[in-house]
């Protein structure tokens, strides 16, 4: 059953703590990206990968880092110096043939809560 | 690159139409406009995508006028299962941007 994870879906940690966010897939795709998800605002791209060993950043990429050591998988972190770290993380993948004009397959998200 | 706008809810009924608009003034020649619908916490799923005039898959409609400074979502006969917010996507293959709308939370009544 191929599909894209996220893990875990809740995930709490304090101030001041690196945390890090698992995203896998097993839909053989070459891309995959981050977003941010605040309340009552839309996606924002943090950071983005087309091909292994990749990785570009997005428009709020300051406070986290990125790997992409293997295909399926496209770890974030957060690290204690993104300022409100606390928000709906969601990982997405796609085949990467048109780049961003893809259609992204999401995973079901991971809410940190920063306290 | 290309700020989207979309209105924040809208209300509709069972067996209505609902059409929902995104507003995208600085679009670039090569952007193309894709749709997303997002249930409560979980991950947008994707509706249609389109470059201009009109597209239909089996779910929308997408209509992109000639100017492409907007585009309209159109969902034939809503159900109770359709509440859900829906998100436009402007994306550029020239600089790599994604650029989501803040969403429209739609809400249907039986």
């Amino acid at each position: 059953d191929g599909g894209i994870t996220q893990s875990p879906k809740y995930l709490f940690r304090k101030e001041g703590q690196n945390v890090t966010l698992s995203c896998e897939q097993n839909l053989n795709h070459d891309a995959m990206y981050w977003y941010r998800q605040d309340p009552g605002q839309g996606l924002r791209l943090i950071y983005y990968s087309q091909i292994v060993n990749d990785f570009q950043k997005g428009d709020i990429a300051e406070g986290y880092s990125v790997s992409r050591e293997k295909k399926e998988s496209f770890p974030l972190t957060v690290t204690s110096a993104q300022k409100n770290p606390t928000a709906f993380y969601l990982c997405a993948s796609s085949i990467a043939d048109r780049g961003p004009y893809n259609e992204q397959f999401f995973g079901p998200g991971t809410r940190l809560t920063v306290l | 690159l290309a700020k989207t706008t979309q209105p924040i809810s809208m209300d509709s009924y069972e067996g209505q139409e609902v059409n929902i608009t995104c507003s995208h003034n600085n679009i670039a020649t090569n952007d193309y406009i894709t749709w997303y619908q997002q249930f409560p916490s979980q991950g947008p799923r994707f509706i249609i995508q389109g470059y201009k005039t009109k597209v239909t898959n089996e779910v929308a409609s997408l209509f992109i006028p000639a100017d492409r400074k907007s585009s309209t979502l159109s969902l034939p006969r809503v159900s109770l299962s359709d509440t859900a917010v829906y998100y436009c996507l402007v994306s550029s293959i020239d600089t790599d941007k994604l650029i989501f709308g803040t969403g429209t939370r739609l809400q249907v009544f039986p």
